[in-house]
């Protein structure tokens, strides 16, 4: 079975300062990614993910992710954040059970803005 | 236009009580989910239905009980409610059963058992 790790749980970080949000997952022979964000009370939206192809992926909001085959990550990167940033984010790897697709999320990481 | 709507958003309940969740998406998919967020905001399946037919079931106490009366629908009934069973549930749809599909997920129903 997959497993997802985020290394941590919460990071706080200061406006317009990069942040990097750590994810390794156990190792499978076709691996598919996916980052969600969870705003306060609110339900998960996808921000990217990695299927085929480059492995560096980008979302709309100036967030990117690598994937790293060799150290079997998918760091979410942002070069300056904003406090709107401020959320929950979820990485997940792709599994197949009984022929159906499911999710197996990591733990969850905080990010903390700080004006 | 909401796509995977859920209701309630809140639910507050006696323990033994039975309740319902229900959910909802109009993107004409035909695979839909449920999902648990226990305390520590840890996200885990539930079960999965693909054109109404029950296809993930992970472990779960038989007191839930999913239905699904047609592709854009699926329910959640659970009977005999615990204190652990105070959680997030999540709902989700997505266009099939492969492993590169997109979930899209609802807003939540937080369901609190006292």
């Amino acid at each position: 079975a997959q497993s997802v790790t985020q290394l941590d749980s919460q990071v706080p970080v200061f406006e317009e300062a990069p942040v990097e949000l750590r994810c390794n997952y156990s190792s499978s022979v076709s691996v598919y990614l996916f980052w969600y964000v969870q705003y306060p009370n609110q339900g998960l939206q996808l921000l990217l993910k990695y299927l085929s192809g480059s492995t560096l992926v980008e979302s709309i909001n100036g967030f990117e992710a690598e994937f790293n085959k060799s150290q079997t990550s998918f760091h979410l990167r942002k070069p300056s954040v904003h406090i709107s940033d401020t959320a929950e984010y979820f990485c997940a790897v792709s599994e197949m059970i009984q022929g159906a697709q499911k999710l197996v999320f990591g733990q969850g990481t905080r990010l903390t803005i700080n004006p | 236009d909401t796509a995977v709507s859920q209701t309630p958003k809140y639910l507050v309940t006696q323990m033994g009580n039975d309740k319902s969740i229900k959910c909802e998406q109009n993107l004409g998919h035909d695979t839909m989910y449920w999902y648990k967020q226990d305390s520590k905001k840890f996200l885990k399946i539930m079960f999965s239905y693909n054109n109404k037919e029950l296809i993930i079931n992970e472990t779960v106490p038989n007191r839930f009980s999913p239905k699904s009366p047609d592709k854009a629908h699926l329910n959640l009934h659970i009977n005999s409610l615990e204190l652990g069973d105070s959680a997030v549930y999540f709902c989700a749809s997505s266009q099939g059963v492969g492993p590169k599909n997109i979930q899209y997920f609802g807003a939540g129903t937080r369901l609190s058992v006292l």
